[in-house]
């Protein structure tokens, strides 16, 4: 069947600008989390959701990041005003239940100039 | 105490030599530790995971050694493949709690 998906695969965008990452978790996955993967570093939780609520935001770095999903379908990630330093690829994952094994999309690169 | 810390960053081994990737942790919580594995472009993939009440556990070629004591666990790839060249993530999770990663080995098999 199919894996998750994330949309777009890269994204470049300027300092400032707002933007939107897209994920779809495998069918029937109650669970879907968000990481962030700076270079060279581990993966970096960001948020988790259990449906449509998010027990679990801690790892959101600040106010300009923010999630929402919609049922047990699609989530997506937004970062308003970005930075330089926003700029990671940016992984989805999914499990049936949650904490589960993880089944990690291919992730979003986000270049911020 | 929620890191986990893994070594080397970087290791390059030859064709059927074995490399071992270890990892330390301080939370005497965590209670699984899943090794990931990521080819260039692609999101991690659970390769083989451990929890304490053993002290090895082995999937094929890949074996995870487990040190309750000393908080430590390793992975080892046994007769190592060019087609094993990754990065290799170990992570530790305590009950309903976060996944908590490395920061990961890159891994090169040459031929």
């Amino acid at each position: 069947g199919a894996g998750v998906s994330q949309s777009p695969s890269n994204k470049v965008t300027e300092k400032g600008k707002d933007v939107e990452l897209r994920c779809d978790p495998i069918s029937g996955h109650t669970a879907l989390y968000w990481y962030r993967q700076r270079l060279g570093q581990g993966l970096e939780f960001l948020i988790y959701f259990q449906g449509n609520s998010a027990p679990d935001k801690s790892g959101l770095p600040s106010d300009r990041f923010s999630a929402e999903r919609t049922g047990e379908s699609v989530s997506t990630l937004t970062i308003q005003r970005t930075q330089q330093e926003d700029s990671a690829v940016y992984l989805c994952a999914s499990s049936p239940l949650p904490w589960d094994e993880q089944y990690f999309g291919p992730g979003t690169r986000l270049t911020v100039t | 105490q929620q890191q986990v810390k893994q070594s080397p960053q970087s290791l390059i081994v030859q064709k059927g030599g074995i490399p071992i990737i270890n990892c330390a942790y301080e939370n005497t919580a965590f209670d699984y530790f899943p090794w990931y594995q990521q080819f260039p472009g692609k999101g991690p993939a659970l390769l083989i995971a451990i929890r304490p009440d053993v002290s090895e556990k082995k999937e094929g070629r890949f074996t995870i050694s487990f040190n309750k004591s000393a908080k430590q666990f390793s992975l080892h790839i046994m007769d190592s493949q060019p087609g094993d060249s990754a990065t290799y993530f170990c992570a530790a999770q305590g009950g309903s709690e976060k996944l908590v990663f490395g920061k990961g080995t890159k891994l090169t098999v040459n031929p």
